[in-house]
């Protein structure tokens, strides 16, 4: 499988709810990251995994959780929606060192209302 | 004070002018990377670096790890080029700490 692929697109949710959001790994890359973004901001590291197993975080709390399967596809997970949480999330893909570059997916529109 | 810090914040260019956009950072880094972010959020990662200069096309990325500063060159720039561009900080070799530069959002004008 070439490239990234997020889903889904756009989504809107209600404060408190919880939301998934999924990412496909690209093709050879073993290591899934995580970013937020912000209207008007750079992209924020939420957490990686590698190996379905955490590989470290940013500064967001427990109520953002995430999966890696053995596929190396991944999961965003977030508990107890604020509408702070209104954002673009993006992933991205890579060897766990990155050598070979990130390959990043077009990213989910959350809007918490 | 922030780790990573971009110049300039905005940038508008003439069609063929040549375009540098700097990053400087205060800690010590395994790699340095360069992003690309169209309207609409899509992310291309463009460079990483650990050292010297890297050349794709009309880019050109280079790293100064002593002074701690990277620049993004930009050769006959056009108007496709218009996006922002964020330099990232890659702080261990399994690449699981970073930090993200403001962005420099660049428009071309035909």
């Amino acid at each position: 499988e070439t490239g990234v692929t997020q889903s889904p697109t756009h989504l809107i949710k209600t404060r408190g709810q919880q939301v998934t959001l999924r990412c496909s790994s690209q093709s050879g890359h073993n290591t899934v990251s995580w970013y937020q973004q912000a209207l008007g901001q750079g992209p924020q590291f939420i957490f990686q995994y590698y190996r379905e197993e955490e590989n470290g975080r940013g500064n967001f709390p427990p109520r953002f959780s995430g999966l890696q399967f053995p596929n190396y596809s991944s999961e965003l997970n977030v508990n107890a929606l604020e509408l702070d949480d209104s954002a673009l999330y993006l992933c991205a893909s890579s060897t766990l060192t990155g050598g070979n570059g990130y390959t990043f997916g077009s990213g989910t529109r959350l809007t918490v209302v | 004070k922030n780790e990573v810090e971009q110049s300039p914040q905005n940038l508008t260019a003439q069609e063929g002018e040549f375009i540098t956009i700097n990053c400087s950072y205060s800690v010590g880094i395994s790699a340095l990377h360069w992003l690309q972010q169209h309207p609409g959020g899509g992310i291309v990662s463009l460079f990483m670096l650990s050292s010297g200069k890297k050349k794709h096309g009309r880019l050109i990325a280079t790293i100064n790890i002593q002074e701690k500063h990277s620049s993004l060159h930009i050769t006959a720039s056009h108007p496709r080029d218009s996006a922002v561009y964020i330099c990232v900080l890659s702080l261990t070799p399994t690449g699981n700490q970073f930090y993200f530069g403001t962005g420099t959002s660049l428009t071309v004008i035909p």
